[in-house]
C-alpha cells in the first residue's frame, strides 16, 4: 500500500521549458490535490479534483495545468516554467472532498517533487 | 479572509524537554483544526484533529489544546525525542462555503541531543 505517489522527485528545468508532475494514489479516493511548498509561506493549493472528470483552481493556478487521468491519477503541468516556479510542489488526496470541512476525513500527501528552474 | 498564524517561527531544545506550539486562527465559522507534522524531505502526517467540542486530545506525547471562543490553539510536546524534529503545521478547516482548509506556515522544531 504506497499511499501517494509523485514522480520525479527531483528536477531541474531552464527557463521556457515544459514538464508534467505526475501522482498516483492507491487508497481508491474521489478527491486529489496539487500544493506548492516554499520557505516561510507554507503550503498554498494550486489545483484541486473533487472527483473524477472535475478540476478547479485553487489559491495560486497561474502557470499551471492539470488533469485528473483517471481516478487514481492527477498530473500537474508546466507549459513554460520560470524562476518563479522554483518550489516543492506536494501531491495529496482525500476521501471526499466535500467532508474534508468536517474532518471526517484527512489529507494524505506524497513524499513532495522538487523543482528547480534555473 | 480565513488566516492562520503560527508562533514561533522556529524552535530548538533539548532532547527530554517539554515545549509548546501556538496556532491562532480567524477562520470563520469554525468546523476543525488539524496538527500535521512534517519530517525534512517528506509530505505532512496528521497528527491530531480537534472539533468545536474538543478542548483537548492527547496522541501519544503529543497533545493538543483548542480554545474556540479565542480562537487559538496549542499543541504540547513532552518529553521531546530527536525524532520530533520536524515541521508543525496548522490547518484549519470551515464549514460550509469554502471546503479548502486554511494552512498555517509552521513552526519549525529542532531537538538536539
Amino acid at each position: 500500500n504506497a499511499g501517494v505517489t509523485q514522480t520525479p522527485k527531483f528536477q531541474v528545468l531552464k527557463t521556457g521549458q515544459s514538464m508534467t508532475l505526475q501522482c498516483a494514489q492507491d487508497m481508491n479516493h474521489n478527491s486529489m490535490y496539487w500544493y506548492r511548498q516554499d520557505p516561510g509561506m507554507g503550503l498554498r493549493l494550486i489545483y484541486y479534483s473533487a472527483s473524477e472528470g472535475t478540476t478547479d483552481k485553487g489559491e495560486v493556478p497561474n502557470g499551471y495545468n492539470v488533469s485528473r487521468l483517471n481516478k487514481r491519477e492527477f498530473s500537474l503541468r508546466l507549459e513554460s516554467a520560470a524562476p518563479s516556479q522554483t518550489s516543492v510542489y506536494f501531491c495529496a488526496s482525500s476521501e471526499n472532498f466535500g467532508r474534508l470541512s468536517s474532518g471526517a476525513n484527512v489529507l494524505t500527501f506524497g513524499a513532495g517533487s522538487r523543482l528547480t528552474v534555473l | 479572509k480565513n488566516q492562520v498564524e503560527q508562533s514561533p517561527q522556529s524552535l530548538i531544545i533539548l532532547e527530554g524537554k517539554n515545549c509548546t506550539l501556538q496556532c491562532n486562527y480567524t477562520v470563520s465559522p469554525f468546523s476543525n483544526l488539524r496538527w500535521y507534522k512534517q519530517d525534512t524531505g517528506r509530505g505532512p502526517v496528521s497528527l491530531t484533529i480537534m472539533t468545536f467540542s474538543e478542548n483537548t486530545k492527547s496522541n501519544g506525547r503529543y497533545t493538543a489544546t483548542l480554545d474556540a471562543d479565542t480562537k487559538q490553539s496549542s499543541l504540547h510536546i513532552t518529553a521531546s525525542q530527536l525524532s520530533d524534529s520536524a515541521s508543525y503545521i496548522c490547518v484549519v478547516s470551515s464549514k460550509g462555503g469554502s471546503y479548502i482548509p486554511t494552512f498555517g506556515r509552521g513552526t519549525s522544531l529542532i531537538v538536539h541531543p
